[in-house]
């Protein structure tokens, strides 16, 4: 069974400066992709940034990026220039389609990330 | 255009009551999904809906917990004869099922209090 761990239940950064949160995930699948998504408190999941496995060029999205690591089923993100609206929940997660042609979605238990002013 | 959407907002209950909860995917989204986030864990899967398949329930906690969707769009979520272990923040996404259907959009949520 895949499974997804975020073994930094809490960080906090410096405004401006730069944060790694990790995710490591286990699975025997070779097709799949891997998500991160922030929760502020307003509850509202956001989509950050997505990994397709088969690709082995890391996704960037502005002052977000991945260092996904496909053979240490590694997939970490990082933020870059902290800004006091990245303080939110993070979390990882993995998909993989299903024989059925549904898809499966494992979530790991998010890190808590706070930047300080 | 508008995103996914979900009421009530926060619901309080008795323990033993009914309870219902609604999620108004995007439209043309075909794909739906429920899941429950209790204190402290993450997103654990509850019920797919794909289209006019079958759903897929695997992740159902207890007999108690049923979902419809009703003309594929609206769903319902409902928990029969609630239990304080029910209490969590219940989330609803949806997606496509072509182009990138990877990517799930998310509703803000219910929070569900049982007393």
């Amino acid at each position: 069974a895949q499974t997804v761990t975020q073994s930094q239940p809490e960080m906090s950064v410096q405004e401006a400066e730069t944060v790694t949160l990790s995710c490591t995930y286990d699975t025997s699948e070779n097709n799949y992709y891997l998500f991160w998504y922030k929760q502020p408190p307003s509850r509202q999941m956001i989509l950050v940034i997505r990994q397709e496995a088969y690709k082995q060029q890391n996704a960037t999205e502005n002052r977000f990026s991945v260092n996904f690591q496909k053979a240490a089923k590694s997939f970490s993100l990082k933020i870059s220039d902290s800004q006091l609206g990245d303080t939110a929940m993070y979390f990882c997660a993995f998909m993989k389609r299903k024989n059925s042609g549904t898809y499966k979605y494992i979530f790991g238990t998010g890190t808590r990330l706070k930047v300080l002013a | 255009g508008a995103g996914v959407s979900q009421s009530p907002s926060n619901k309080v209950t008795e323990k033993g009551k009914d309870v219902e909860l609604r999620c108004d995917p995007i439209s043309g989204h075909t794909a739906l999904y429920w899941y429950r986030q209790s204190l402290g864990q993450g997103l654990e899967f509850l019920i797919y809906f794909q289209g006019n398949s079958a759903p897929d329930k695997s992740g159902l906690p207890s007999d108690r917990f049923s979902a419809e969707r009703t003309g594929g769009s609206v769903s319902t979520l409902t928990i029969q004869r609630t239990q304080q272990e029910d209490s969590a923040v219940y989330l609803c996404a949806s997606s496509v099922t072509s182009g990138a259907p990877e990517t799930q959009y998310f509703g803000p949520g219910t929070r569900l209090l049982v007393l």
